[in-house]
């Protein structure tokens, strides 16, 4: 069974660096054509594609984030991990990490997400 | 980057009637393997997205064949043969040819 799980702070203040994990099992990022992706979904708001990191290492992440987003994969566990710098309101969501095939590049097990509050 | 919109928003739907939803992209989502990078995800109220369709006209495992992906270049549409109480939920599509990946702003399907 393919399990992702989104851990973290729920409520961040401004300015602060968040960090979210997303622990994962009955798949291996080390299996070629395996990608681990983020995405958010501000409240009542649409999903929004955040950054992606592959079983090769490679990365991508949403050019208005870049400067503040790494996304990052622990080779000796299972597990993805989010940095977002810099939080500001703007960023409260509930961000989700999801299994991705190249094969489709669709994201096709879903993680249940973690929902974040920026507040002072 | 790739801009994607859905229409319509709202989609009010009966229960054993069609419905239909489209999905315009900005640019081609045309591969050079001939497969259409455009996936539909239903996110049912309080849940998580899952996935209903992928490349275009795939249905994902376990998805009920009432539903149906289709569509070419940068128009594609996700129809629903019979609605079912079920359906309700925001419907995205997602194109994943192009990076960054971009999602639509959602059509929420109600039961009238």
């Amino acid at each position: 069974q393919i399990t992702l799980k989104e851990s973290g702070p729920t409520l961040v203040t401004p300015t602060q660096t968040l960090t979210l994990t997303c622990s994962f099992s009955g798949f291996s990022l080390d299996t070629i054509g395996v990608a681990v992706g983020w995405i958010r979904q501000p409240p009542g708001k649409a999903l929004e594609w955040l950054g992606i990191v592959f079983w090769d290492h490679d990365k991508r992440s949403s050019p208005p984030l870049s400067s503040r987003l790494t996304v990052s994969r622990d080779t000796s566990t299972n597990h993805v991990v989010l940095r977002l710098t810099n939080m500001d309101s703007a960023d409260t969501a509930r961000y989700y990490c999801a299994r991705l095939l190249i094969e489709h590049d669709a994201f096709d097990v879903w993680g249940q997400g973690a929902m974040v509050s920026v507040s002072s | 980057d790739v801009v994607v919109t859905q229409s319509p928003v709202s989609l009010p739907a009966t229960p054993g009637k069609p419905a239909s939803i489209s999905c315009r992209a900005s640019q081609s989502l045309l591969h050079s393997n001939g497969n259409h990078y455009l996936h539909w995800y239903l996110q049912r109220p309080g849940q998580s997205p899952q996935l209903l369709i992928y490349l275009g006209s795939n249905r994902a495992s376990g998805v009920p064949d009432r539903f149906s992906g289709s569509g070419s270049g940068t128009v594609f549409s996700l129809k629903i043969s019979r609605v079912e109480a079920e359906d309700v939920g925001m419907y995205y599509c997602m194109q994943a040819l192009h990076f960054p990946y971009t999602f639509g702003q959602g059509t929420k399907l109600e039961i009238k």
